[in-house]
């Protein structure tokens, strides 16, 4: 079985603070998926890396696809009240037709 | 705006009392799935269709049934429902079923079992 372990699982601080958010697996994945889910709705897509060693940045925040493709990271800069929310991290399995395994997810808050 | 929108928000039914959820998307998507998300954990796939093709996971229960009448709609039916079914249920889409698509998700529909 697959999975996808996700660190912290809570995550509480000051607005300003730089946080990292990790997503580990002993699997190797053919893409990996970052979701951001407020209460009450559903997750929406904030990127999505296909290559080890792959970087990407969307304003403050930064993502890492591992070298190996098993593992992600989610940096933010200087967090904003409005990056509360449930993180999740979503890994593609190969020749699944479209099956993501989704980490348990980090709930962040970011106090004024 | 195109979306994928899940209906009821809230829903509340009797144990053992059959229940159906919907869900429909203006994407014209070829890839709809259906997850189930408990409190504070990962969503879990329980199927997802490709055009008419219907893939069921492996531990997905019988109690749980799909159904999608056309490309814009899909249907979750809990034949008899639990206490332990209680959670929100989640539509999502994508183009086509590659790992690296986008999925778009409703606002699911949380479901209560009295």
């Amino acid at each position: 079985t697959q999975l996808l372990e996700q660190s912290p699982q809570f995550l509480s601080i000051q607005e300003g603070e730089n946080l990292t958010v990790y997503c580990n697996s002993s699997s190797v994945f053919s893409s990996l998926q970052w979701y951001r889910q407020e209460p009450g709705e559903g997750p929406v897509l904030l990127v999505t890396v296909v290559t080890g060693g792959e970087v990407k940045k969307l304003k403050r925040l930064t993502f890492q696809f591992g070298d190996a493709r098993k593992d992600s990271s989610l940096h933010i800069t200087a967090a904003q009240p409005g990056d509360t929310g449930l993180y999740l991290c979503a890994g593609g399995i190969y020749n699944q037709g479209g099956k993501l395994i989704f980490g348990q997810g980090t709930e962040l808050s970011v106090k004024p | 705006d195109a979306m994928v929108i899940q209906n009821p928000r809230y829903q509340v039914t009797q144990f053992g009392k059959p229940v159906t959820l919907s869900c429909s998307q203006t994407l014209n998507h070829n890839v709809m799935y259906w997850y189930q998300q408990k409190s504070s954990q990962a969503p879990k796939l329980l199927f997802h269709y490709y055009d008419k093709d219907f893939n069921n996971e492996a531990d997905t229960p019988d109690n749980f049934q799909s159904r999608r009448p056309n490309t814009s709609f899909c249907f979750l039916d809990i034949r008899s429902p639990g206490l332990g079914d209680a959670a929100m249920y989640l539509c999502a889409t994508s183009r086509v079923p590659y790992s690296n698509q986008p999925q778009h998700f409703g606002d699911g529909t949380r479901l209560s079992i009295l």
